[in-house]
């Protein structure tokens, strides 16, 4: 079975400095994993995707993940955030059939 | 450009009425799914189709019915028996050949007064 627990419902950070979102999963196949984002009352823009090529997956707007299959975790890291990366996210786990879980959402905030 | 479109972006409606959400899509994509999303709660999904003329329940189909006639459509109807059907609506779809990535709608917004 495949489940995907995003570890934080909220995070806060003040403009200029890292992201970190954290996303655990389980999967008993061999998983694609993804990152969408979510502005209010908007559909769902996909960040960036891991489907067992490079463990280090790299995004739009200068997101970054990396898959670690020893600790089942599927991170989304940024090196300095905007005011624009404000917004939800949401860490997503698929059999690459048409079996997609979502996590329950990162709401992130951004400080000026 | 190609994607998917949802109509109407807001809907109001009394209770004991049905209503229908429309979802559209030019991608030529095989599979289409209608999902729920209420705050703090991520995405439920309602319905999915993988095929014209058959469709499947999703986790939280009661209340809900679809159709899918044409490939390009999947609408989705909110009927009286859904107890609280005030919610955000989001219409996705994907391919066979891609790896599990949906593309999503800009979603419908129902307000049950």
């Amino acid at each position: 079975a495949q489940s995907v627990t995003q570890l934080d419902s909220h995070v806060s950070v003040s403009e200029g400095t890292p992201v970190l979102l954290r996303c655990n999963y389980s999967s008993s196949y061999s998983p694609s994993l993804f990152w969408y984002v979510q502005h209010p009352n908007k559909g769902l823009q996909l960040l960036l995707k891991y489907t067992s090529a490079a463990t280090l997956v790299k995004g739009i707007n200068g997101f970054e993940a990396e898959f670690k299959k020893s600790e089942t975790s599927f991170h989304l890291t940024k090196p300095s955030a905007h005011m624009s990366d404000a917004a939800e996210y949401f860490c997503v786990v698929s059999d690459r059939g048409f079996k997609t879980i979502f996590g329950a959402g990162t709401r992130l905030f951004v400080k000026a | 450009d190609g994607g998917i479109t949802q109509s109407p972006k807001y809907l109001f409606r009394k209770e004991g009425q049905n209503v229908t959400l429309s979802c559209e899509q030019n991608l030529n994509h095989d599979a289409m799914y209608w999902y729920r999303q209420d705050p703090g709660q991520g995405l439920r999904l309602i319905y999915y189709s993988q095929i014209v003329n058959d469709f499947q329940k999703g986790d939280i189909a009661e209340g809900y019915s679809v159709s899918r006639e044409k490939k390009e459509s999947f609408p989705l109807t909110v009927t009286s028996a859904q107890k609280n059907p005030t919610a955000f609506y989001l219409c996705a779809s994907n391919t066979f050949a891609n790896t599990g990535e949906l593309f999503f709608g800009e979603g419908s917004r129902l307000t049950v007064l």
